[in-house]
């Protein structure tokens, strides 16, 4: 099994759509969660971290469940410029704290 | 703040030389930075972490005579690419965490297409 797993869309859209993404990771031991954004060709960059108590910022909403292993990602009212991929990110405990990406959830966008 | 610039941009480059990327952290100082490589569609994949004064840490399977990393100042790393093939013609991306910061606090360069012919 993957360490993380997404799903990698293509998730197309309407403007002001609400869309969700999960990502799924199978080892217990990942204690720091992150989601970023890579736009083509474009190097990832943060788009927010996710804590256990759930976090929002803005329209995109963060939730992490550790029974199930899963974060999720929502983002509400979406715009043409939310089209990107979203990259599930984690990062292990121990000295090492080695940081692991997903494949990443392709979202569009359309007028 | 925490800009990241990789040199060069894009290369194409013929079957059995050599090509040297730089990541260099403009307005910050790195103690580590990191190497990822992209391929289309796929995730990024660390290949090594390089850690400014010593030896870089590479993942496993990744060769270390091929893929040859120098930090040698606290604002810049680089890979070189020895003896290219077109299987390592990919997207290769730094990114460069600030000294003294959390892990997760990684600044990506902008990344560098290479082909290889």
């Amino acid at each position: 099994r993957k360490e993380v797993e997404q799903d990698p869309g293509p998730f197309n859209v309407p403007e002001g759509a609400t869309v969700a993404f999960n990502c799924t990771y199978s080892n217990s031991a990942s204690q720091s969660f992150f989601w970023y954004r890579q736009d083509c060709r474009k190097e990832p960059k943060l788009l927010m971290s996710v804590y256990s108590s759930g976090n929002e910022d803005g329209r995109f909403t963060a939730q992490l469940n550790r029974a199930s292993q899963y974060i999720s990602l929502l983002i509400r009212d979406s715009k043409l410029s939310d089209s990107a991929t979203y990259l599930c990110v984690l990062q292990r405990t121990g000295g090492y704290q080695k940081v692991t990406f997903g494949t990443g959830t392709k979202l569009q966008v359309i007028p | 703040g925490a800009v990241v610039s990789q040199h060069p941009s894009w290369v194409i480059c013929k079957s059995g030389t050599s090509v040297k990327i730089e990541c260099r952290s403009l307005d910050f100082q790195a103690t580590t930075m990191f190497w990822y490589r992209q391929f289309p569609k796929q995730s990024l994949m660390l290949m090594a972490t390089s850690n400014e004064g010593s030896k870089a840490t590479y993942e496993q399977g990744v060769e270390k005579d091929k893929f040859l990393i120098n930090h040698a100042s606290l604002t810049l790393s680089t890979l070189t690419v020895t003896s290219a093939h077109p299987e390592d013609s990919s997207f290769y991306i730094c990114s460069a965490r600030p000294t003294g910061q959390a892990i997760y606090e990684q600044y990506f360069g902008p990344g560098t297409r290479l082909t290889v012919t």
